[in-house]
């Protein structure tokens, strides 16, 4: 079965922290993306890749920073966390973006 | 810039019965796609169903079927014989020429047994 792993389920960081959300696909797919939910703002984009080595800005890409050494690996990186940072963050990857994402199951992370 | 706007934050369904949950988008592309995604109490999203913008026939899962009117630029999911399971969030989705999924803000369904 095809997955997307996400590191960590719960994660609860410090103010000032930097923050490290780990990403693995298995599928061998080109793009990855980091998303945010939060309640009634649905899914904004953070950051996305569509090869190694290679990243773009997103919708809402601020305080962010990405890696993505290996394909099948995309991390999200928090500077320095602060509490707006508080959310669910989800990771996807898709072989051509218009046949859709597969989710990873998401991090729900809290800066205190 | 595209956008997808999904009018009801939340809906309700009796078991058993039949249920159509509304998404608008706009766009001045001509060739996209267009998704509904299943967010259960698990968090783990799930694709349900997929449109292609050039295709008449509207796309069908089971018991999940869309209406795309695409002059009106309307997406709607309709859910014959709603189940317990079929309680979620949903989010409609744009795909286009930008390589990435635009999604609207998610309807939360509940159903009552």
């Amino acid at each position: 079965d095809v997955k997307v792993t996400q590191s960590s389920r719960y994660l609860v960081k410090r103010t000032g922290e930097k923050v490290f959300l780990e990403c693995v696909q298995d599928m061998d797919h080109e793009n990855m993306f980091w998303y945010r939910q939060d309640p009634g703002l649905g899914l904004r984009l953070i950051y996305f890749s569509y090869d190694v080595k290679m990243k773009e800005k997103g919708d809402i890409p601020e305080g962010y920073s990405v890696s993505r050494e290996k394909k099948e690996r995309f991390s999200l990186i928090l500077e320095s966390a602060s509490t707006n940072q508080t959310s669910m963050y989800l990771c996807a990857s898709s072989l051509v973006s218009n046949y859709g994402y597969t989710f990873g199951s998401g991090t729900r992370l809290t800066v205190v | 810039a595209q956008t997808v706007t999904q009018s009801q934050p939340e809906m309700s369904v009796q078991e058993a019965e039949t249920v159509t949950l509304s998404c608008t988008y706009d766009t001045s592309e001509s060739d996209y796609y267009l998704f509904w995604y299943k967010q259960p109490p698990s968090r783990q999203m799930i694709l349900v169903i997929r449109q292609e913008a050039y295709k008449q026939q509207n796309a069908t899962e089971n018991r999940f079927s869309v209406n795309f009117q695409k002059a009106a630029k309307s997406f709607s999911l309709k859910i014959s014989d709603s189940q317990l399971g079929d309680a979620a969030m949903y989010f409609c989705a744009y795909g286009g020429s930008q390589g990435n999924l635009i999604f609207g803000k998610g309807t939360k369904l509940s159903v009552k047994p």
